[in-house]
């Protein structure tokens, strides 16, 4: 299954939106009803973090900022209003088949 | 706390092997499914291997089937990826990660850089 992201580089201003598209070749639903996308951050020099899961779920810790949306084969990360610390690359990823996969990742950083 | 500490990497020589460890901590262990996934520059994040609680289901990409072997001893909190017959293309930072629920990870090690040469 491929995962194709855009943009691949997203410069944004402090304060201001941003939004990542992520496409899979394949619907990501399952017959147990639920889709089995996520989104995880890496910021510079550290491990990926999951911020996302099932493509709406905020994992504990993750400021409400950041949301996920979509269906199928179609999905969201936005975030609100940039800080200086979301500077990374964010990777969506499907877990309905195997092998799991990445989307390439999308470069945030600020103007 | 729940860590996972990746151990193993270093420099071989194509056609060599190793075996990479992942000691886990702060849950238990023995009921989550786990995962070796790795990074490279080029290539982004490729999943490598999952391993299912208990041991008997295992799954792997196709580019390392049959070449390398993950395992868990639950006994010693510990998770394992054999590689053998390695290729520069599997140069990589290796990633142990911890499954929290179906088609997901959550918890990821800080990595471990392997590294063989032609």
């Amino acid at each position: 299954v491929v995962m194709t992201q855009s943009p691949i580089s997203l410069p944004v201003t402090l304060g201001q939106p941003a939004s990542i598209s992520c496409r899979s070749s394949h619907g990501l639903v399952h017959s147990d009803g639920n889709t089995y996308l996520n989104w995880f951050q890496q910021r510079p020099g550290q491990s990926p973090r999951r911020l996302i899961y099932k493509v709406s779920n905020r994992d504990s810790g993750v400021p409400d900022r950041f949301s996920g949306s979509g269906s199928g084969t179609d999905f969201t990360l936005k975030i609100t209003r940039v800080e200086a610390e979301d500077v990374g690359v964010y990777y969506c990823m499907q877990g309905l088949y195997w092998p799991w996969t990445f989307g390439q990742g999308t470069k945030v950083e600020i103007k | 706390e729940v860590q996972v500490v990746e151990s193993g990497g270093g420099l071989v020589q194509s056609g060599g092997s190793r075996r990479l460890s992942c000691v886990a901590s702060g849950f238990k262990f023995s009921t989550y499914w786990m995962s070796w996934v790795r990074q490279t520059p080029g290539e982004g994040l490729e999943w490598v291997a999952n391993i299912g609680a208990g041991g008997s289901d295992k799954y792997y990409v196709d580019s390392v089937e049959g070449r390398f072997t993950i395992s868990r001893d639950d006994a010693k909190n510990s998770l394992y990826l054999e590689m053998n017959s390695l290729r520069p293309e599997d140069t990589a930072v290796y990633y142990c990660a911890r499954s929290d629920q179906k088609g997901s990870v959550d918890y990821w090690g800080q990595g471990t850089l392997v590294t063989v040469s032609s």
